[in-house]
């Protein structure tokens, strides 16, 4: 079945450090992919749509400056936390839908972020 | 997209059904009805979704009301490892994005 991959699965940085996670869709193109933003025992909160060849759509309250998406190529997406700090420790997800099916959005297994 | 209210936390003996309800009363014609579930420190995984007919798969079964405005995941035998929370979404079938409730916190229990 279709899968979605993300790296790294575990990062701890240093306090105004730049932090690159990759979401890659293995077997299947994504021309739009999703990243959301989990705290402890929260529910998961959509950040930003990455669109393929175009700029990605944030959510209302997601700075775009510090939360920069690249969507690189068809299978492809990264999330680079910029001048990263303590409050934004928390478990960063992404997730790809099939654009041949009508079925569901398919997730990572998710990057746990600690700013020290 | 329509919203949902999901029960906070639900038990379930193992071995035994688990019934996990959702209201979505202001569900539209075009939406769909998906459920996904996270267990701790993953990402979600989804389950089923359906449209106003019951499905089943390997995994659960939905039923879906006849005025669509509420369903019901059920797990047939619960294990253990079904322990997670559980989400029910309703969104339109041409997209990706999924807005996520609280969802249920179903303990399976030995």
């Amino acid at each position: 079945g279709a899968v979605v991959s993300q790296h790294p699965s575990r990062v701890i940085c240093k306090s105004g450090t730049s932090v690159k996670i990759e979401c890659r869709s293995l077997d299947f193109q994504a021309t739009t992919m999703f990243w959301y933003r989990q705290f402890p025992k929260q529910s998961l909160m959509l950040m930003a749509t990455s669109n393929e060849g175009s700029k990605a759509t944030y959510e209302q309250g997601v700075e775009k400056d510090k939360f920069l998406i690249n969507h690189a190529s068809l299978t492809l997406s990264t999330l680079t936390v910029t001048s990263a700090h303590p409050e934004d420790s928390s478990f960063y997800i992404c997730s790809a839908p099939r654009q041949d099916q009508n079925t569901e959005a398919f997730f990572g297994q998710g990057t746990r972020l600690t700013v020290v | 997209d329509a919203k949902t209210t999901q029960p906070t936390s639900m038990d379930c003996a193992e071995g035994r059904a688990a019934n996990l309800p959702c209201n979505h009363s202001t569900i539209s014609g075009n939406e769909y009805v998906y459920w996904y579930r996270q267990i701790h420190s993953q990402g979600p995984q989804y389950i089923i979704h359906g449209l106003k007919n019951n499905e089943t798969n390997e995994m659960a079964s939905l039923i879906i009301t006849e005025d669509r405005k509420s369903s019901t995941l059920i797990l047939p035998h619960a294990t253990l490892r079904d322990t997670a929370v559980y989400y029910c979404i309703v969104k339109k079938s041409n997209t990706g994005k999924l807005i996520f409730g609280q969802g249920t916190t179903l303990q399976v229990k030995p």
